[in-house]
């Protein structure tokens, strides 16, 4: 089963609109990590925002914010006044164990999000 | 600051053909991880490494092999090169097991013709 689902292969946004790129997750653990990367057309990944379980508050970085529903298991980014400059690829992620009885920890991907956004 | 750095940045291999991807580290980072990125794709753990001497595998770590003899250096060796290995490698450390941030190096992308 997939352990991060982005459902949204491609979105085309309007500039200056708000825009949420969705992202569900499957985990029987209580502790968790849930993080956003960019991906732009040059290739690197460059980290967003990053949200805990136990976090109480949605995490907020400048224009991006991550809408956390703990119960539905959906951890949606938000943009807020999108720029051409977000045109890329985004990626949910979710950090987990590679083995149970060590504390190393990994990330596991969804597919990802195409955004274009349109002048 | 340099951050994590990956050489080569591109390169083309024939089949059957071996090569190593170099990634170093300046932040004294003990854990080190190679990730692979098919298109379309998100990036899948080939293999890790919790600090000098010790690696050991991830997700899809069939064709490669590692090392790791210093903190800073983790390079990624692809032995008898395959089509299948088309991918771009990312390489990333942290400081600790525990992830809240990864740090990524800009990839190698890999072309197995």
């Amino acid at each position: 089963a997939q352990k991060i689902t982005q459902t949204q292969p491609g979105m085309f946004v309007q500039e200056k609109e708000a825009v949420t790129l969705d992202c569900t997750y499957d985990t029987s653990d209580q502790s968790y990590g849930l993080f956003w990367y960019k991906q732009p057309s040059s290739g690197e990944m460059i980290f967003l925002i990053y949200q805990g379980s136990y976090d109480e508050q949605n995490a907020t970085e400048g224009r991006y914010s991550l809408n956390f529903q703990k119960a539905r298991k959906s951890a949606n980014l938000v943009i807020s006044a999108s720029q051409l400059g977000d045109s890329a690829m985004y990626f949910c992620a979710m950090r987990e164990a590679i083995h149970e009885d060590f504390g190393n920890e990994k990330l596991t991907f969804g597919t990802g999000t195409r955004l274009t956004i349109i002048p | 600051n340099a951050g994590v750095t990956q050489t080569p940045k591109f390169r083309i291999l024939k089949i059957g053909q071996s090569m190593t991807l170099q990634c170093t580290q300046d932040m004294n980072h003990n854990y080190m991880y190679w990730y692979r990125q098919d298109p379309g794709m998100g990036l899948k753990l080939i293999y890790y490494s919790v600090g000098a001497g010790i690696t050991d595998k991830g997700e899809v770590p069939n064709g490669y092999n590692v090392s790791r003899s210093t903190t800073e250096d983790f390079p990624l060796r692809l032995e008898l090169a395959a089509p299948s290995q088309t991918s771009v490698y990312f390489c990333a450390s942290t400081p600790s097991g525990s992830l809240y941030e990864q740090y990524f190096g800009p990839g190698t992308r890999l072309t197995v013709t």
